[in-house]
């Protein structure tokens, strides 16, 4: 089983729609982000949390908001979708043990917004 | 903020051949790492760079932290055609971590 899941793997919606995007992971990192990729920008934070009571904006957070509801739980949510949203998305973990931030990705979630 | 510019944006070999990509910021680093992400996956790290100068490898792969910290270079040696992805750049500090755009690198058989 993936380490980072991300459910789902694809989502199509409409503009103005309300999308959740899920993310769990089994690695017990306290840490959780979330990033998109767009072609020929690479990837950008979006929002992080480094633990159960701390979330943070990060570099695009305008338009996304976040729910951590368990340590292994980190969810994306697009309150109402527009479709410069379309994106990959992709949840990441990592462990503030380690000397340097290694990010753990999930496999993504493709969502297109029309 | 802090820019970092990857070069080339994509790549197409024969198999066999070397490959170089290279990422430079418009800021001092105190990290640089390489990425690679297959097809329909999410990225995986190959290489972490902790000082200037370093220079690091795993297996075919190659990459250096350079000397003025503003700069990483990655190499691939002997390419094969599992090394077709995309390959990323990812530098700054812990809690400011930032990515190129990538290289798309596609091997010929």
């Amino acid at each position: 089983d993936a380490d980072v899941t991300q459910t789902p793997r694809n989502r199509i919606t409409k503009t103005g729609k309300r999308i959740m995007l899920e993310c769990s992971q089994t690695k017990g990192h306290d840490r959780m982000y979330w990033y998109r990729q767009d072609p020929g920008l690479g990837l950008r934070l979006i929002y992080y949390s480094f633990d159960v009571k701390d979330i943070n904006k990060g570099e695009i957070s305008d338009g996304y908001s976040v729910s951590r509801q368990a340590q292994a739980k980190f969810s994306l949510s697009l309150e109402s979708a527009i479709p410069n949203q379309t994106a990959l998305y992709f949840c990441a973990t990592s462990d503030p043990g380690q000397v340097i931030e290694k990010l753990f990705f999930g496999s993504g979630t493709q969502l297109s917004v029309l | 903020g802090q820019q970092l510019n990857q070069s080339p944006q994509s790549m197409f070999i024969q198999e066999g051949e070397d490959v170089s990509m290279n990422c430079t910021s418009s800021s001092i680093f105190n990290t640089w790492l390489w990425y690679k992400q297959d097809p329909g996956e999410g990225p995986v790290l190959l290489i972490a760079l902790y000082k200037a100068g370093e220079l690091t490898s795993n297996g075919r792969l190659t990459a250096q932290f350079g000397i003025t910290r503003k700069d990483s270079f990655l190499n691939i040696s002997a390419s094969i055609p599992s090394d077709v992805g995309i390959y990323f750049c990812a530098g700054g500090d812990n809690n400011d971590m930032r990515f190129g755009a990538g290289t798309r690198l596609t091997v010929k058989p």
